[in-house]
């Protein structure tokens, strides 16, 4: 079992609505968790992160995270096509390393 | 520079040949990783540095793999004896802090090395 779970997608939204991506993670000490957007061909790059219990906002995007339950997921509302990428769930250790999921494909149809 | 820089960004080898693979990280950042990144999957970890100590090597996958930065800004990233399964996008990440925000983490646009 990876230690970080993602659904790989792809997920396909109508333009406008709200797209929910979903993480499981098995380390009950991690304690931090992001979010990165991948364009295809492109390195990931930071879009969220979140270090306590709750929801955090940043404009169209929103992460939520559960250490009990060990779910971590980022909600992208108004999605536009340019949102179109795969997500990749993130989760960090005390000892600096940081684990990635396989990735989300999401696609944003106009 | 502005951002992490990584060369070349593509290679070629042979099947056996050695290769190295270069990241210069954003100027000031303190925390350098590198990742293996196959097709269709995510980033896998391969290893850490703080400043020129390298912490965590736990994710390299055989010894043929070796990196060093060793004076805490170039990192060099070298694979000998280059199998087809070391094919991939090799990426490199810088972070201005360690700890729990280590996370926060700048990456390069890789380098694709392909095993013929």
């Amino acid at each position: 079992q990876k230690e970080v779970e993602q659904n790989s997608g792809p997920l396909s939204v109508p333009e406008g609505a709200i797209a929910s991506l979903n993480c499981t993670y098995s380390d009950r000490v991690s304690q931090s968790f992001f979010w990165y957007r991948q364009y295809s061909g492109k390195s990931p790059e930071l879009i969220m992160s979140i270090y306590s219990n709750g929801d955090k906002e940043d404009g169209r995007f929103t992460a939520q995270l559960n250490k009990a339950s060990q779910y971590v997921s980022l909600l992208i509302r108004d999605s536009q096509p340019s949102d179109s990428a795969t997500y990749l769930c993130a989760v960090g250790n005390a000892g600096n390393m940081l684990t990635f999921g396989g990735g989300t494909r999401l696609m944003v149809k106009p | 520079g502005a951002g992490v820089s990584q060369s070349p960004r593509y290679k070629v080898a042979k099947r056996g040949q050695d290769v190295a693979l270069r990241c210069d990280p954003i100027s000031g950042h303190v925390s350098l990783f590198w990742y293996q990144q196959a097709l269709g999957q995510g980033p896998e970890f391969l290893t850490y540095f703080q400043n020129e100590a390298q912490l965590d090597k736990s994710g390299l996958p055989s010894d043929r793999f070796f990196a060093e930065r060793p004076e805490g800004s170039v990192s060099t990233l070298k694979i000998q004896r280059t199998q087809q399964e070391d094919s991939a996008v090799y990426l490199c990440a810088s972070s201005l802090r360690s700890g729990r925000n280590t996370g926060e983490l700048f990456f390069g646009e890789g380098s694709r090395l392909t095993v013929l």
